[in-house]
């Protein structure tokens, strides 16, 4: 699977938008990008996901670069149950057998 | 709760016991992972299923590792003579194979304690 970088951690105020970014300069024609959360003591759980245009769901947003090489999860207004470690992972559904490639994350803080 | 279930949620052991997990998988979901997570670390990828066949295994899954699926429901790993670097969470996710792109639901884990 394809590497992403991503900030080990990043800070936001409460109902401020959060921009966390994921660098993927590998990425093949066929990876999709995906996005998972983890919040404290529980198992992750999916936020979104995008092949190349922009996604928007109720939890998030997702910009795609033009060239693929990196993307961006936009929350829009942070709160504390947003706190949590953010993963940015590619698949190839064909490729990969469809388990998932965790990195390590940004873990995002929340101020009140 | 329709949500992926694990038990037990927490499990202590001595070097050298065995131990198993259970995962139950949302209803009618015929692909099952495994998991393994350390502290500080994201998830890696041990081993999945559709239904009852175990399709790929992760090379951190040794020897001393086993996980079954009888029935295409719920699974069990089983860890024999453990090791204190056996020690993380466990976790179990489920999906359906249908569709263009289906997310994995994410069970709650249980965490190993290898004294």
């Amino acid at each position: 699977d394809a590497k992403t970088t991503q900030p080990n951690s990043m800070e936001s105020n409460e109902e401020e938008p959060v921009h966390l970014p994921c660098n993927h300069s590998t990425i093949s024609g066929t990876d999709y990008i995906h996005w998972y959360r983890q919040l404290p003591s529980q198992g992750p759980e999916y936020v979104i996901h995008g092949l190349t245009s922009n996604v928007n769901n109720r939890m998030a947003s997702l910009a795609i670069a033009e060239d693929r090489k990196s993307s961006t999860l936009i929350l829009h207004r942070a709160t504390l149950r947003d706190a949590a470690v953010y993963y940015c992972i590619l698949r190839d559904e064909e490729t990969s057998g469809s388990r998932l490639t965790f990195g390590e994350g940004t873990q995002l803080t929340v101020n009140p | 709760d329709t949500g992926v279930s694990q038990n037990p949620r927490h499990k202590i052991t001595k070097r050298g016991q065995n131990v198993t997990f259970r995962c139950d998988p949302i209803s009618e979901h015929n692909r099952l992972y495994w998991y393994r997570q350390t502290l500080g670390q994201g998830p890696e990828f041990l081993t999945y299923f559709q239904n009852e066949a175990q399709l790929e295994k992760s090379r951190l899954l040794s020897d001393r590792f086993s996980a079954e699926r009888p029935k295409g429901s719920f699974s069990t790993l089983e860890i024999q003579r453990t090791e204190q670097g056996d020690s993380a969470m466990y976790l179990c996710a489920s999906r359906t194979g249908t569709g263009a792109y289906n997310e994995q639901f994410f069970g709650p884990g249980t965490r190993l304690t290898v004294l």
